[in-house]
């Protein structure tokens, strides 16, 4: 079965260091989305893409926070400058079309020291 | 005041025990989606409904529009269903999710 896959599967890194994860959404999907869950908190929506164009983004993805989709398979978000705070569990989903559900992947784990 | 609640928090059953998790939402909704976390963070998705009622081998999920209310059940539940169970709402005119806090349930044989 398809699937969402996701790297690296976990990434520690400095404060102020750039940092970029990586998602192979299911080929034949179109709608693209990262989310993020810090340690013992609810799930947190980030940035919606389609069309290979940002649809909705949170008050969370401010400035410091980019996606891109270089390709035709990968699906990528930066962040310029991390900060302690960005510490957190991020997923990257994907869905065919607004009809269907959302597939997610197994998440990266962002440590920042 | 949270847009998506969960109730309980956390719930303790025996195996083969009927479960029950609640989800109210306070916004107008285009979908509703019930996610299962693993102890070791990924999410599956178990069902995206916006009327009536879905059901995928034990689990049932219902849905009330007028009240603003789902259900999650889980039929002769097992250990193997130790888990978060997350809702998540899909409001009108909008493509972000917004997730409740989860229930966090174990099943002891």
């Amino acid at each position: 079965e398809p699937e969402v896959t996701q790297t690296p599967s976990h990434q520690v890194t400095q404060m102020g260091q750039e940092v970029i994860l990586r998602c192979v959404p299911i080929s034949n999907h179109l709608y693209f989305y990262w989310y993020r869950q810090i340690l013992g908190q609810k799930v947190e929506f980030l940035v919606s893409f389609y069309n290979n164009e940002i649809s909705e983004k949170s008050e969370i993805f401010d400035d410091q926070f980019s996606v891109e989709r270089p390709d035709g398979s990968n699906f990528t978000l930066k962040i310029r400058s991390t900060k302690l705070e960005d510490s957190a569990m991020y997923f990257c989903a994907s869905r065919q079309s607004y009809l269907y559900e959302q597939y997610f992947g197994p998440g990266t784990r962002l440590t920042v020291t | 005041k949270n847009e998506v609640e969960q109730s309980p928090q956390n719930l303790t059953a025996q195996e083969g025990e009927f479960i029950t998790i609640n989800c109210s939402y306070s916004v107008g909704i285009s979908a509703l989606h019930w996610l299962q976390q693993h102890p070791g963070g990924g999410i599956v998705s178990l069902f995206m409904l916006s009327s009536g009622k879905k059901k995928h081998g034990r689990l049932i999920a219902t849905i009330n529009i007028q009240e603003k209310h789902s259900s999650l059940h889980i039929t002769a539940s097992h250990p193997r269903d130790s888990a978060v169970y997350i809702c998540a709402v899909r409001s009108h005119n909008t493509d972000k999710l917004i997730f409740g806090t989860g229930t966090r349930l174990q099943v002891f044989p």
